[in-house]
Formats: C-alpha cells, structure tokens, sequence
C-alpha cells in the first residue's frame, strides 16, 4: 500500500470551491508535516505550504498565504488542500508530500498528485 | 525567502557521460539542500538530503556536494533511466522551502 494516495482529478469552473486530499498510511501520521506543492503546466515545482498534524501548526509559502487553506483530519490521517474560489491559473498538478523526520526537511514521500483543471 | 538560483536550466548529455548541475542559495544555508528527480508524469522522487546524504535506494552515481552557498548534484556515468528534470530545494529554516527553477537532462 502506497502511504500517500491523493484524490482523483477534478475539473472545475472558475469561482467554485474545492478541497482535494491525501490520505497516508503505515507511519504515525501526526509525527511527521505534511506539504503540498504546485505544477503548473509544463513548469517546476512550487512550495505552497506545511502543516503539523499533531497540532495543525501550518505555515504557508508568502505566494499562497490568503489564496489556499490547509488542513487535517487526524481521525482519518488525512491532508486536505482547499481553495474557495477558484482561477483559470490554479490549473495545475498538486502534489502531497511528507516531510522526512530526519531528512533535513526535504520530502521523502510523495503522493501520486491530483490534477485540477479549470476552466469555463 | 530564500531563493535557488538553478542553472542550466537544460542539458544534452549521452550514456556514460559525467554531468553537473548547480544550485546557488541567496543567502546562508548551511546543508539544507534536497535533490528530486522527476520524471515525465511522474512525482518527483528524492535523490540526496542535507547536501551530500543519499536516500536510501538510489543509485550511488547519484552525488552531491557544497561550496559556500552554491551546491552540486553530479551523475558520475548517466545512464538511460536518468533523463528526466532534477531541482534542488532548500530547506533551512522556517519555510517558505523554495525550489530551484529545474533542469531538463536529455540525451544528446
């Protein structure tokens, strides 16, 4: 079983709201932050922000702060990332991913990502 | 924020060749630098944390290094299973743990 395993893809129109996921297992899931990271189409990698389970502690990348929400379901070891109103340019792969306990911060598992696409 | 200045942004390289790709930090970050490979539809996949420590799995012609505040990822004999784009990420301090902008490694 994968320890990351995100939600499907998702299409949407710009001004809904959405929340994808990423469910872990097989490690204690309120040790270790969790982060999520954008692709954009055809482009690199960007830090968007983590969250401590343990005590939902969550510090977000100054690009997104104001424009994502994210959260944790302790009781189903679970990572959300939410938006409320979506744009055309939220089109993109997100990708969870656990920050390693002694890996000097840097991400050593990734979920599969969740593509979102929006679009009127 | 500390910012990753990643160069060449691409690279044409052949089986067998040694390459290099560099990282500078905008400022101190002592070893908290982390290598991903990524692959085409694929998530990226850790390489190297803390400048120079291999993740358990890969490859050993996977390494790295630092100067100061500039950092090295080099491939000592690429092989086929090795092109795909590679970024650095800092990682000291409080986040915003920013990446590198990419490199393009493809086959010449």
């Amino acid at each position: 079983e994968e320890p990351l395993v995100q939600s499907s893809a998702e299409v949407k129109k710009p001004g809904e709201s959405l929340r994808i996921s990423c469910t872990t297992s097989g490690y204690s899931f309120t040790s270790y932050w969790i982060g999520w990271v954008r692709q954009m189409p055809g482009k690199g990698l960007e830090f968007m922000g983590i969250i401590y389970p343990g005590d939902s502690d969550t510090r977000y990348s100054p690009s997104f702060e104001g424009q994502i929400t994210i959260s944790v379901d302790r009781s189903s070891a679970t990572a959300y990332l939410q938006w409320g109103s979506l744009k055309a340019s939220d089109t993109a792969v997100y990708y969870c991913a656990r920050v390693g306990a002694t890996h000097r911060k840097a991400f050593d598992i990734w979920g599969q990502g969740t593509r979102v696409t929006v679009s009127s | 924020d500390i910012q990753m200045t990643q160069s060449p942004s691409s690279l044409s390289a052949s089986v067998g060749d040694r390459v290099t790709i560099t990282c500078r930090a905008s400022q101190s970050i002592k070893s908290y630098v982390n290598w991903y490979q990524q692959k085409a539809g694929e998530a990226p996949k850790l390489l190297i944390y803390g400048a120079s420590i291999l993740q358990s799995g890969v490859p050993s012609r996977f390494s790295g290094s630092e100067s100061g505040t500039d950092f090295t990822l080099t491939i000592s004999s690429l092989q086929p299973e090795d092109f795909a784009t590679y970024y650095c990420q800092q990682s000291s301090g409080l986040p915003p743990y920013n990446f590198g902008q990419g490199t393009k490694l493809d086959i010449k």
